[in-house]
């Protein structure tokens, strides 16, 4: 079975500093794993995905993610948060094996002035 | 870019009526997805397709049903609405050639808030 977990419901940072929004997942295989996030009443918007290769990956917005095999992680992180950045974070992870993302049950950022 | 889009952003129905949720996406994706939000729950799949006239069911398929007789087409139907289908819908798609489904990126649309009174 493929499952993620998201360990905080929500995150609170001050504008500026640096943010981390975890995730851990379990697969019995190889994870392909996602960060999708969602602003107010909106769709889910697609920020970065890990396929293989770098563990450090890139993404839109200035936000990167970093997975740890041994860990089972793939935290969210940014340098420098924006006030902009407040939305709810979604990680997704997919096993070779499914065919279908399962996703935890997000993290709300609020970033504060 | 990937556009995907759902037909109404909020609906309001009454129970025992039956809805039709209607998505559309426009790159000629196989596959397609829908899902459910509730806070806390995060999105719990219902349905999905990986072809014309073919679907699966996901992880809460009670009280759903599904049409796709178009490849960019894909409905979402409740025979009979119920309150506790109040929720927030969201319609998803991406492309399946052969061993890429698995690192392709799924795209969403804007989602629909149904009320069930």
């Amino acid at each position: 079975a493929q499952s993620v977990a998201q360990p905080e419901d929500q995150v609170n940072v001050a504008e500026g500093n640096p943010l981390t929004v975890k995730c851990t997942y379990s697969v019995s295989g190889n994870p392909y794993l996602f960060w999708y996030v969602q602003y107010p009443n909106r769709g889910l918007q697609f920020l970065l995905k890990y396929i293989t290769g770098d563990n450090l990956v890139k993404g839109s917005y200035g936000f990167e993610a970093e997975f740890n095999k041994s860990q089972t992680s793939f935290h969210l992180k940014k340098p420098s948060a924006l006030v902009s950045d407040s939305a709810l974070y979604f990680c997704a992870v997919r096993d070779l094996g499914y065919s279908t993302l399962t996703f935890g049950k997000g993290t709300m950022l609020l970033v504060s002035p | 870019d990937v556009k995907v889009t759902q037909s109404s952003r909020y609906l309001v129905k009454r129970t025992g009526e039956k809805v039709f949720l209607e998505c559309v996406q426009d790159m000629d994706h196989e596959n397609m997805f829908w899902y459910r939000q509730d806070p806390g729950l995060g999105l719990r799949l219902i349905y999905f397709s990986y072809d014309v006239k073919m679907k699966e069911k996901g992880d809460i398929p009670e009280g759903y049903s599904v049409s796709r007789e178009k490849k960019e087409r894909f409905s979402l139907i409740l025979e009979s609405a119920s309150t506790n289908q109040t929720s927030m819908y969201l319609c998803a798609s991406i492309s399946g050639t052969s061993g890429s489904t698995f690192t392709d990126t799924q795209y969403f649309g804007p989602g629909t808030r149904l009320t069930v009174l």
